[in-house]
């Protein structure tokens, strides 16, 4: 399974967009993207995934670049609530889910 | 549905002891799998099922077992407890797909302290 990378945090002002970055330089084409946050002490919770194609749904759009070795989650309009951590996970058909430290993201006021 | 329930929400046991952490679903997922949360670090897989009869090992499997002998439950027990098995643990499945995993659901988790 690729590995991602992640900056540690991120700050957004609330009512902007937050973008979170993600490199996973080492993706294999069947390897899906997937993003997961986690809210203080709650189980993490799915977001997005994609494989090719950019992708949005009722909370958020998944830009992959075309060599597919990174990746941008997008929150349109961040608020308060969207303050967690980010989780971009690589993986292929054995469905293992390798969380890494993911980006803690702050939404300010 | 009630999705993924995970008991007790709270434990302590002391070193040496063993229990069993629950875990059901009642959405029909094949793939359920076992994580652990230590402070201020990410999700390590434990072990994981993607079918009835059929577990395997993830990134940290050492000290604990798990079976799947239904759909619904994947226990996962800790034979010995010992306190670097403080932490919080977490539950999780999704159905399998032919075009690939799809969205994991996570239960509210169990926090256990080993003193």
């Amino acid at each position: 399974d690729a590995k991602t990378t992640q900056p540690p945090s991120m700050d957004c002002a609330e009512g902007r967009a937050a973008n979170l970055p993600c490199n996973h330089s080492t993706i294999s084409g069947n390897e899906y993207v997937y993003w997961y946050r986690q809210i203080h002490s709650q189980g993490p919770q799915y977001i997005i995934h994609g494989l090719k194609n950019n992708e949005t749904n009722e909370m958020a759009s998944l830009i992959i670049t075309e060599d597919r070795k990174s990746s941008t989650l997008i929150l349109p309009h961040a608020t308060l609530r969207d303050t967690a951590v980010y989780y971009c996970i690589v993986i292929s058909n054995t469905g293992k889910l390798i969380f890494g430290q993911g980006t803690t993201l702050q939404v300010k006021p | 549905n009630a999705g993924v329930t995970q008991t007790p929400k709270f434990q302590v046991l002391k070193t040496g002891q063993s229990m069993t952490l629950q875990c059901a679903q009642d959405m029909n997922h094949e793939y359920m799998s076992w994580y652990r949360q230590d402070p201020g670090m990410g999700l390590r897989l434990i072990h994981y099922s993607v079918g009835a009869g059929i577990t395997d090992q993830g990134e940290v499997p050492n000290g604990y077992n798990v079976s799947r002998s239904t759909t619904e439950d994947f226990p996962l027990r800790l034979l010995s407890a010992a306190p670097s098995q403080t932490s919080v643990y977490f539950c999780a499945s999704s159905y399998l797909s032919g075009s690939g995993y799809n969205e994991q659901f996570f239960g509210p988790g169990t926090r256990l302290t080993v003193l």
